[in-house]
């Protein structure tokens, strides 16, 4: 299958710090998406990118779609305990299918 | 409420058990995804269903087998369980671009194979 790499595997970080991790893949994708999964419960969607280049909020959470359209950037501002989870990265593949990343674990120290 | 719905939440099998995960959508979305959930493995394709009545394999369908018993529900069946089947399984639709795009997740069936 599809190759995503997400960096880093794992943040710690002070409340109110901001947060920022990436996802690198080994082909071109037309769509990448950002999901949040909470501890016990299934990914929930973020981010959906469209575009090359394109930039998208939503609320403090900002993500980017590289222009090599081989990776995507995803940035949290002013972090708050709720923030934890793990942060997945997901792209396209054949068959309406997408693959995942191995995801970034975010713990937020009070 | 609108959602993916995953039955049982838990479960505790032996080693050459079978069992059926159950998967229900309300939201008329056509394609629908078994994935596993495994440490530092993120989440892997098992099967998907593009519409119903059709069935594909994903990366690892090896152990298991899927019914696509009409639009809304989409069953995922261990005939013989292994302890390599231990993980949590998550069911998924797919989301038309108009309306966010992506998938819809379950919250996940956790299954221990002893």
């Amino acid at each position: 299958g599809q190759q995503l790499n997400q960096s880093p595997q794992s943040m710690f970080i002070q409340e109110g710090e901001d947060v920022s991790m990436n996802c690198t893949s080994s082909s071109i994708f037309n769509t990448w998406l950002w999901y949040k999964q909470d501890p016990g419960e299934g990914p929930v969607l973020l981010i959906a990118l469209y575009k090359a280049g394109e930039l998208t909020s939503n609320g403090r959470l900002t993500a980017q779609f590289g222009i090599t359209r081989k990776d995507s950037f995803l940035n949290i501002s002013a972090s708050i305990p709720s923030d934890v989870g793990i942060y997945f990265c997901a792209g396209p593949g054949g068959g309406n299918q997408f693959y995942f990343g191995t995801g970034t674990s975010l713990t937020v120290i009070p | 409420n609108a959602g993916v719905t995953q039955t049982p939440k838990f479960q505790v099998l032996k080693t050459g058990q079978s069992m059926t995960l159950q998967c229900a959508q309300d939201m008329n979305h056509n394609s629908m995804y078994w994935y596993r959930q495994d440490p530092g493995m993120g989440l892997r394709l098992i099967y998907y269903s593009a519409s119903e009545g059709t069935t594909d394999k994903g990366e690892v369908p090896n152990g298991y087998n899927v019914s696509r018993l009409n639009k809304r529900e989409f069953s995922l069946r261990l005939e013989s369980a292994a302890p390599s089947q231990t993980s949590v399984y998550f069911c998924a639709s797919k989301v038309p671009r108009g309306w966010g795009g992506g998938y819809t997740f379950g919250s996940g069936t956790r299954l221990t194979v002893v």
